[in-house]
């Protein structure tokens, strides 16, 4: 079965600093990796994904089999982005998407 | 267009009763899934309904059921409630089953308490 790790719950950056949440997966086949963000009082919504190898509010994300890991990155940091952070993975063939635990991330001033 | 919408937003239930959450899609989306959050915790995929059939069954109990309106709208049943049914569950629909990359788009959820 497919499982999905995120082991920060929380990070804890400066403005202007860089910040990576680091996201590792397991699955036999080829799956499809995800990031969703929740800012407070919002809904989940889609950051970006793998197939479209785009950047989005200066969040890029690398999947590398290899090492079965897809982290976010960013090189500065704002305040904005302080939010709830959640990867997530989806079968190739199946329907359903296997959410991490999230990683809380803070944004100092 | 407002996104996907779920009713109600806050829920309280005593254990053993039995509780319908709705939801409805964003217009023109056809697939529908729910997951449920328990605090501190990743969603968990709990069911995928596509064109009125099951697409997708996570692991939950039977306890749980849900099915799909020719609207494209559905509900989530969950008989029998236990305190650990307490959580958030989120309704998310995309135009087809989420394959070749289509985008889910969630809902705000309906926040379930069972005392």
């Amino acid at each position: 079965a497919q499982r999905v790790t995120q082991p920060e719950k929380l990070l804890s950056v400066f403005k202007g600093a860089p910040v990576e949440l680091k996201c590792n997966y397991s699955y036999s086949g080829s799956p499809e990796l995800f990031w969703y963000v929740q800012y407070s009082r919002q809904r989940l919504q889609l950051l970006l994904r793998h197939i479209s190898r785009e950047s989005i509010k200066g969040f890029t994300a690398d999947l590398n089999k290899g090492e079965t890991s897809f982290h976010l990155k960013k090189p500065f940091a704002q305040e904005e982005d302080s939010a709830m952070y959640y990867c997530a993975l989806k079968e190739a063939a199946g329907n359903k998407l296997t959410f991490g635990g999230g990683t809380r991330v803070l944004v100092k001033p | 267009d407002a996104g996907v919408t779920q009713s109600p937003t806050h829920l309280i239930k005593t254990r053993g009763q039995q509780v319908t959450l709705r939801c409805s899609p964003i217009s023109g989306h056809k697939s529908v899934s729910w997951y449920q959050q328990v605090l501190g915790q990743g969603p968990q995929f709990i069911f995928q309904y596509y064109e009125k059939e099951e697409r997708g069954r996570g692991n939950f109990p039977d306890r749980f059921s849900a099915r799909q309106f020719p609207n494209y709208s559905s509900e989530l049943n969950v008989n029998a409630l236990l305190l650990g049914d307490s959580a958030l569950y989120l309704c998310a629909s995309s135009l087809l089953p989420a394959k070749g990359g289509e985008t889910q788009y969630f809902g705000p959820g309906t926040r379930l308490l069972v005392l």
